[in-house]
């Protein structure tokens, strides 16, 4: 079945530091790919996503790519801020199971001033 | 404002004790699902719906009830808690099915079984 593997935490970074999160997944057909953002005490909100193959999500100065060929979706920022302190969440959604999304285990970011 | 709501926020019951949460989205949303969230096993989904009166399990779904008579409701029933059953969870909602949309969450509700 489709799975999503990343990087374990916690991740510490002083400020414009820069960060990747390694996400790595599994699945059959063509699933897209989300990285979602939790904040303390907090629902998860979507931070950006990928729908096909060579696809580049980006939003408030994070970037991930949806590489086929190595079944990957990691997550970088150039610079990060205190305020991006947070756990962060690799997803995919595929056609199987009801368009599940699965998500990975989350990888908490702390980043000190 | 677009949003998906949940009630309560916290509780604290006994094993049990008949409960419910409720779940309402005000975006016209037909896909709707509930997860738990627990400690280094990121979100996990107990019951999905595609629609209304349709519901499906997802892969936590024993000890766990949901309806869809409206669109926009979407409650979780635990029966008969256990503290197993101790966990965060959340109330989710996307435009509908397909593999391009993503889900909007609720702000959680923290369940303690005791």
């Amino acid at each position: 079945g489709n799975s999503v593997t990343q990087m374990e935490g916690p991740v510490t970074l002083s400020e414009e530091a820069f960060l990747t999160i390694n996400c790595t997944y599994t699945a059959t057909g063509y699933p897209s790919l989300f990285w979602y953002v939790q904040y303390p005490g907090e629902g998860l909100q979507l931070l950006l996503k990928a729908t096909k193959a060579d696809d580049k999500g980006s939003n408030k100065g994070f970037e991930a790519t949806y590489r086929k060929e190595t079944t990957s979706f990691h997550l970088e920022k150039g610079s990060v801020q205190v305020s991006d302190s947070a756990v962060y969440f690799c997803a995919l959604r595929g056609n199987t199971g009801g368009f599940k999304t699965i998500f990975g285990a989350g990888t908490r970011l702390f980043v000190k001033a | 404002e677009a949003q998906v709501t949940q009630n309560p926020r916290y509780l604290i019951t006994v094993t049990g004790k008949k409960l419910t949460v409720t779940c309402s989205q005000n975006m016209n949303h037909e896909y709707m699902s509930w997860y738990r969230q627990d400690p280094g096993l990121g979100l996990r989904q107990i019951y999905y719906s595609m629609n209304v009166e349709v519901t499906d399990k997802g892969d936590v779904p024993e000890g766990y009830k949901v309806s869809r008579k409206e669109k926009r409701n979407f409650p979780l029933i635990l029966e008969s808690p256990s503290p197993n059953q101790t966990s965060l969870y959340f109330c989710a909602s996307s435009l509908s099915i397909g593999t391009d949309y993503e889900q909007y969450f609720g702000p959680g509700t923290r369940l303690t079984v005791t």
